[in-house]
């Protein structure tokens, strides 16, 4: 079965300080693996897909299949970064447009200090 | 354009009773689901469907049941509610056509079980 784990449930930095969020994953297929963030009163919402290769809002995540690891990555925290964080999994095969479900890991809440 | 909407945005119900929650979604899109969101547990997949008619089964299913009647709509209903259902609902939404791993979700419906 697939599994998301990410180990811790709080980061909390100084603004300007680097950020990394650990996500590991467990998958027998080829991994499909996202980042999603709620804001403080406002909906969940995607941040960032690994297949897209994009960097958002500062934040970039490298699938490492090695290590089956997807951390979230920015060099300069911003107090608006301040969310929780899910890391997810997708079993779904990428554009085929078959059946999809996502497990979602713990999550992390990050909290940037002035 | 409202993307996903739910009703109610609160509730409280006394153990053993019963309550539909209403996700209704303008987007045309195909799949929908169900997550509770517990913290320290994450979120977690209660139902899911992948079109107008069918539902399946996700993580946590127990003491919940959904109905997809219409395309734009999915509800999930409690027969006879209990303090463990005590939770942040989340219902989402998301298209084959767009990446189905891409999921909209809706505002929350906090529930307290008494």
């Amino acid at each position: 079965a697939q599994r998301v784990t990410q180990p811790e449930k709080l980061l909390s930095v100084f603004k300007g300080a680097p950020v990394e969020l650990k996500c590991n994953y467990s998958y027998s297929g080829s991994p499909e693996l996202f980042w999603y963030v709620q804001y403080s009163r406002q909906r969940l919402q995607l941040l960032l897909r690994h297949i897209s290769r994009e960097s958002i809002k500062g934040f970039t995540a490298d699938l490492n299949k090695g290590e089956t690891s997807f951390h979230l990555k920015k060099p300069f925290a911003q107090e608006e970064d301040s969310a929780m964080y899910y890391c997810a999994l997708s079993d779904e095969t990428p554009y085929t447009g078959a059946n999809s479900k996502l497990t979602f890991g713990k999550g992390i809440t990050l909290s940037v200090r002035p | 354009n409202a993307g996903v909407t739910q009703t109610p945005k609160f509730r409280v119900l006394k153990t053993g009773q019963s309550m539909t929650l209403l996700c209704a979604q303008d987007m045309n899109h195909e799949y929908m689901y169900w997550y509770r969101q517990d913290p320290g547990m994450g979120l977690r997949l209660i139902h899911y469907s992948v079109g107008e008619g069918t539902t399946a089964k996700g993580e946590v299913p127990d003491g919940y049941n959904v109905s997809r009647l219409k395309k734009q709509n999915f509800l999930l209903g409690l027969e006879s509610a209990a303090p463990s259902q005590t939770s942040v609902y989340f219902c989402a939404s998301s298209s084959p056509a767009q990446g189905a791993d891409t999921q909209y979700f809706g505002p929350g419906t906090r529930l307290t079980v008494l």
